[in-house]
């Protein structure tokens, strides 16, 4: 199984700051084509996870451009240009690149 | 709109073998590279990736649990069921149903279903 790690395990922010969400993944998710199948979700508390950014970089529908993604190969990087109060929740990288799809083990990303 | 649903029994005992059903809107598992997945989530805990079925009834498992579970659709009601044999109390979890395409993301997901494993 490909192994995901993620850092740091909490986040406290203030409002307005910049946060930063490291992923790591045990091989590479890049595919032949150029893409790297590496996913992020939030799960706000009491709520379903949702999907954030997909393929290392693209935003999913309604998401805000505070959010950004980038990375490849193994190292992956989630940023939240300047965080909100309604951005706090558990932030989960995923790869499905391959079955058994993996996810890291959250980060969780709180007010100061 | 895609929607999704889960449905099943909120408690199980130990041995048990729980069925849960995804009713799902939206979209169809007829069609060309639809699919969906099963995660799971303990209380407290991580997400993990249980099972997928795709449009062509191709079926994948999480190899941790593959002896346990089985996922099936009818794709005429719109559901997709999942079954776990042999509950335990660490099967304990919140369990999604979730939509996606082939080569694509997970982007629509159910409400989630406690399942709480005890005698």
């Amino acid at each position: 199984d490909v192994v995901m790690t993620q850092s740091p395990l909490s986040l406290p922010v203030t409002p307005g700051e910049p946060a930063s969400i490291s992923c790591r993944s045990s091989q590479s998710l890049l595919r032949s084509a150029g893409y790297s199948y590496l996913d992020w979700y939030v799960q706000k508390p009491g709520q379903s996870p949702q999907l954030l950014i997909y393929l290392v970089s693209n935003r999913a529908s309604g998401v805000p451009d505070r959010f950004s993604g980038s990375g490849s190969g193994t190292d992956f990087t989630l940023k939240i240009s300047r965080v909100e109060a309604e951005d706090v929740g558990i932030y989960y990288c995923m790869q499905d690149l391959e079955t058994p799809f993996t996810f890291g083990g959250g980060t969780k990303v709180e007010i100061k | 709109q895609i929607t999704l649903k889960e449905s099943g029994p909120p408690l199980v005992k130990p041995t048990q073998t729980l069925t849960l059903t995804c009713t799902f809107s939206g979209f169809s598992l007829s069609t060309s590279g639809e699919g969906v997945n099963w995660i799971r989530q303990p209380p407290g805990k991580a997400l993990e990736w249980l099972a997928l079925i795709y449009w062509n009834d191709d079926k994948r498992y999480s190899p941790s649990l593959q002896s346990r579970l089985t996922i099936t659709k009818d794709s005429s009601k719109n559901q997709v069921v999942l079954t776990m044999t042999n509950m335990d109390p660490v099967d304990t979890a919140t369990y999604y149903c979730i939509h996606r395409k082939y080569g694509g993301a997970l982007d629509y997901w159910g409400q989630g279903i406690l399942v709480t494993v005890s005698s």
